[in-house]
């Protein structure tokens, strides 16, 4: 079946980017997602890339997608104490009525 | 102002009891999802709903149940059959299932005492 894959865990020092990635098996993916998740909260929609696009930027963040190798990124500039929180990346496609979520990776920022 | 509330937020149940988690939305969306997290660990899919009075079986479904009688409302029971029941529990729905994101609600913690 479809999988989501992420590193466990990322600690950046705060002014730094971070970079969380993800790889995924479905090569019929049609959307992929970034939530975050902040302490004994629900997600929260970050992002999404549709998945005829290679890149999307929203002020701070950056989506990369290659398909190719289905891997996808995001990129968090000048990351600040309150980017700390776990990122899930999540995935859609033809083969599934239903998100596929990532493991999540937990995003420390020291100062 | 749309959204989806779950409640209540903290929950407590006593060994052998069943308990029902609340999930409401105001978003006139069709689909509806229950997922569990354990500390440490991603979104496990417990149940899920594409329209009312329909639900299909997720990952984990063994000693949960779910009803859905109404298109806002989705509630969970967490029976006595499931073994192991301590987790954060979040609801979600969306426009329609496959393709669209999910918005979720804050979440319920449950604890066996």
């Amino acid at each position: 079946g479809e999988d989501v894959e992420q590193s466990l865990f990322l600690s950046v020092r705060e002014g730094d980017s971070s970079v969380i990635n993800c790889t995924y098996t479905d090569s019929s993916s049609t959307y992929l997602y970034w939530y975050k998740q902040e302490p004994g909260a629900g997600l929260q929609l970050l992002t999404y890339i549709f998945s005829n696009m290679d890149m999307k930027q929203d002020q701070r963040l950056t989506v990369l997608l290659n398909k190719k190798d289905k891997h996808l990124s995001l990129r968090i500039a000048d990351t600040q104490t309150g980017d700390s929180a776990i990122y899930f990346c999540a995935e859609t496609s033809e083969n599934t009525d239903k998100l596929i979520f990532g493991t999540g990776t937990r995003l420390q920022v020291f100062p | 102002d749309g959204g989806i509330t779950q409640s209540p937020k903290y929950l407590f149940r006593k060994e052998g009891q069943n308990v029902t988690l609340s999930c409401e939305q105001n978003l006139n969306h069709d689909a509806m999802y229950w997922y569990r997290q354990d500390p440490g660990q991603g979104l496990r899919l417990i149940y899920y709903s594409q329209i009312v009075n329909d639900f299909q079986k997720g990952d984990i479904a063994e000693g949960y149940s779910v009803s859905r009688e109404k298109k806002e409302s989705f509630p969970l029971t967490v029976t006595s059959a499931q073994k192991n029941p301590t987790a954060f529990y979040l609801c979600a729905s969306s426009i329609e299932t496959g393709g669209y994101g999910y918005t979720f609600g804050s979440g319920t913690r449950l604890t066996v005492v």
